[in-house]
């Protein structure tokens, strides 16, 4: 059974548009849920993280929002760029349990 | 150096061969982990290590074998591998316990197994 459910696959964005990627979860215990951006080549890197105690964090042109009754999260990227285009995974984990990763969702921003 | 290392960075071996792979990690941390990420699927926990003891195996068939030598290096020892066990193993990082246990990912190893 997967515990965390992202879509969509892929995505492609003008440059300038939002991107958003959706991810949901089924496990309450859960309270701790980032996002990691991997460029081809590379591991996944902690892009932006959130705890169910507020519904959005924002950092820069990344926003997560967070919707707790739904157990439903998302990513949005601002004024996506072509510097954009990677892949980005969603996570969910309760504190020192294991990870659980979406499948990811690959994002490419055309210029 | 810094953050989190692999090696090799590719590696083709055979189904017969032994072959192991390295990872070390520079953050300090107290908790290192092994995943296979294959296309299109979620990433797959297949070894974690806290405080150099093994704290989960999920499953993991045993012709893949890990070892943790000290809190900084990681290594996966691979025997008699079939095709399927093509994919990009990543060792990742952590300080258990913290807030977040945020983890910390290695660049990974691309195997390929004929």
């Amino acid at each position: 059974q997967q515990q965390v459910k992202q879509s969509p696959q892929s995505l492609i964005v003008q440059k300038g548009g939002i991107s958003i990627i959706n991810c949901a979860y089924e496990n309450t215990a859960f309270d701790y849920f980032p996002w990691y951006q991997q460029f081809p080549g590379k591991g996944p890197a902690l892009l932006i993280a959130i705890r169910p105690d507020v519904s959005e964090k924002k950092e820069g042109r990344f926003t997560i929002s967070f919707n707790k009754s739904a157990k439903q999260f998302s990513l949005h990227i601002m004024d996506s760029q072509p510097g954009d285009s990677a892949t980005y995974f969603c996570a969910a984990s309760s504190v020192g349990n294991q990870f659980y990763f979406g499948t990811g969702t690959s994002l490419t921003v055309i210029p | 150096e810094t953050g989190v290392t692999q090696t090799p960075r590719h590696l083709v071996m055979g189904m017969t061969n032994k072959k192991s792979l390295k990872c070390e990690q520079h953050l300090g941390h107290n908790a290192m982990y092994w995943y296979k990420q294959s296309a299109k699927k979620p990433l797959e926990l297949m070894f974690v290590y806290s405080l150099e003891e093994r704290v989960e195996n999920n499953s993991v068939p045993s012709r893949f074998s890990p070892e943790c030598p000290n809190s900084s290096h990681l290594f996966l020892h691979l025997h008699t591998l079939q095709p399927e066990d093509s994919a990009l193993y990543l060792c990742a990082s952590s300080q258990r316990g913290g807030q977040g246990d945020t983890q910390y990912f290695g660049p990974g190893t691309r195997l390929t197994v004929l």
